[in-house]
């Protein structure tokens, strides 16, 4: 079945890069989306990649995809302290029926 | 920017009561979901609607939870009665469907004690 995966926890130095990776097993993902959550709040969409991409920047944000191993990663530039959070990594299958399933989160924390 | 409406922001309940959470989507999304977050995981999906329609409703606890969009707009999610196991995020998310990202709400805390 479809399933996500990602590592539970980051730590990284405010102002170097962070690079969040995530794995998925449904070999006909076509959308893969990254998702911020604050603490007590929603999840906040930040970027997503279609699956004919390799690659998609926005500001400090690039996303890598591997379609081949099947591998996703979300790198931040410049890391900063509002940076901290719970990062999602979610993968959809195309259809006006699609259903989107999510990782567990890695939490990234911010060293001064 | 739009968002979708949600209420209450916390519901504190005892076991065996009845709860209900609402849910007010982006205008013109036709497909609307409700996901359960349990503490430290990520969104488990419950039900999905395209306009009225549930389309997918696999992992909802049908003896005790219901759903419903009656006008394909708002959305209602109820559980009777609760358990103690139902403590949870609930979260509530729209899109236009077709792959479009999902777009939440800030979800309802609900406690059961």
């Amino acid at each position: 079945g479809e399933d996500v995966e990602q590592s539970l926890f980051l730590s990284v130095r405010e102002g170097d890069s962070s690079v969040i990776n995530c794995t998925y097993t449904d070999s006909s993902s076509t959308y893969l989306y990254w998702y911020k959550q604050e603490p007590g709040a929603g999840l906040q969409l930040l970027t997503y990649i279609f699956s004919n991409m390799d690659m998609k920047q926005d500001q400090r944000l690039t996303v890598l995809l591997n379609k081949k191993d099947k591998h996703l990663s979300l790198r931040i530039a410049d890391t900063q302290t509002g940076d901290s959070a719970i990062y999602f990594c979610a993968e959809s299958a195309y259809s006006s029926a699609s259903k989107i399933i999510f990782g567990s989160g890695t939490r990234l924390s911010i060293r001064p | 920017e739009a968002e979708v409406a949600q209420s209450p922001r916390y519901k504190i309940t005892e076991k065996s009561q009845a709860v209900a959470f609402w849910c007010d989507p982006i205008s013109g999304h036709a497909t609307l979901y409700w996901y359960r977050q349990i503490l430290g995981q990520g969104p488990e999906l419950l039900v999905q609607f395209q306009d009225e329609s549930v389309v997918d409703d696999s992992q909802l606890p049908k003896d005790r939870f219901s759903a419903e969009r009656l006008k394909g707009v708002d959305s209602t999610l109820k559980i009777q009665p609760a358990e103690l196991g139902d403590s949870a995020m609930y979260l509530c998310a729209s899109s236009l469907g077709g792959g479009s990202p999902l777009h939440f709400g800030n979800g309802t805390r609900l406690t059961v004690t």
